[in-house]
């Protein structure tokens, strides 16, 4: 799978936009983009994830940009519970041999602060 | 939906015992499951993989006589830390899948954390 880059931590104001870039310059065409999140002491929580096409859900947006090689995940309104790790994963799409396997790298700290 | 519950959340354990650790999907069959762990400040690693009713496949550098997997039925994987020794410590997460054709979302427990003393 291709390796992401994330930036090791970031802030972010309660009620505005959090906007946490990710890298993925290797990224292969039958590889989608997956973001995950992990609070304190539990377990990853899935947030979005897409192939080339921008996405959005209750909880997030995902913007990948036109050549695949990053992508942005938009919390559109940070609460003080969106502190958390954030994950960027690449990851095969099903039928390949790493079907089904999450390789997690050290995330993006978002501190959210009153 | 998608829950995935592990038991217990967390065991204290003596050296040289061994600890059963239960990863269950409560409202999906999962046709695979996965475990992982994580030390402190660190990220999650993945174990092993196991397919219901076929034996687990290990990732490198991980025991598989010392990490037991059992995954009998579509709704529960065992891991058996055997003979534990502190450096086991660790917490310990699974998740499950779902074959859903070209996509298959994983969904995590919420991780058992064991402490060997």
């Amino acid at each position: 799978d291709a390796k992401t880059t994330q930036p090791t931590s970031m802030d972010c104001a309660e009620g505005r936009a959090a906007n946490l870039p990710c890298n993925h310059s290797t990224i292969s065409g039958n590889e989608y983009v997956y973001w995950y999140r992990q609070i304190h002491s539990q377990g990853p929580q899935y947030i979005i994830h897409g192939l080339k096409n921008n996405e959005t859900n209750e909880m997030a947006s995902l913007i990948i940009t036109e050549d695949r090689k990053s992508s942005t995940l938009i919390l559109p309104h940070a609460t003080l519970r969106d502190t958390a790790v954030y994950y960027c994963i690449v990851r095969v799409k099903a039928g390949g041999t790493s079907y089904g396997k999450l390789t997690f790298g050290q995330g993006t700290i978002l501190t959210v602060h009153p | 939906g998608a829950v995935v519950s592990q038991h217990p959340s967390r065991v204290i354990c003596k050296s040289g015992t061994s600890v059963k650790i239960e990863c269950r999907s409560l409202d999906f069959q999962a046709t695979t499951m996965f475990w992982y762990r994580q030390f402190p400040k660190q990220s999650l690693m993945l174990m092993a993989t196991s397919n219901e009713g076929s034996k687990a496949t290990y990732e490198q550098g991980v025991e598989k006589d010392k990490f037991l997997i059992n995954h009998a039925s579509l709704t529960l994987s065992t891991l058996t830390v055997t003979s534990a020794h502190p450096e086991d410590s660790s917490f310990y997460i699974c998740s499950a899948s779902q074959d859903r054709g070209l996509y298959n979302e994983q969904f995590f427990g919420p991780g058992t954390r064991l402490t060997v003393l």
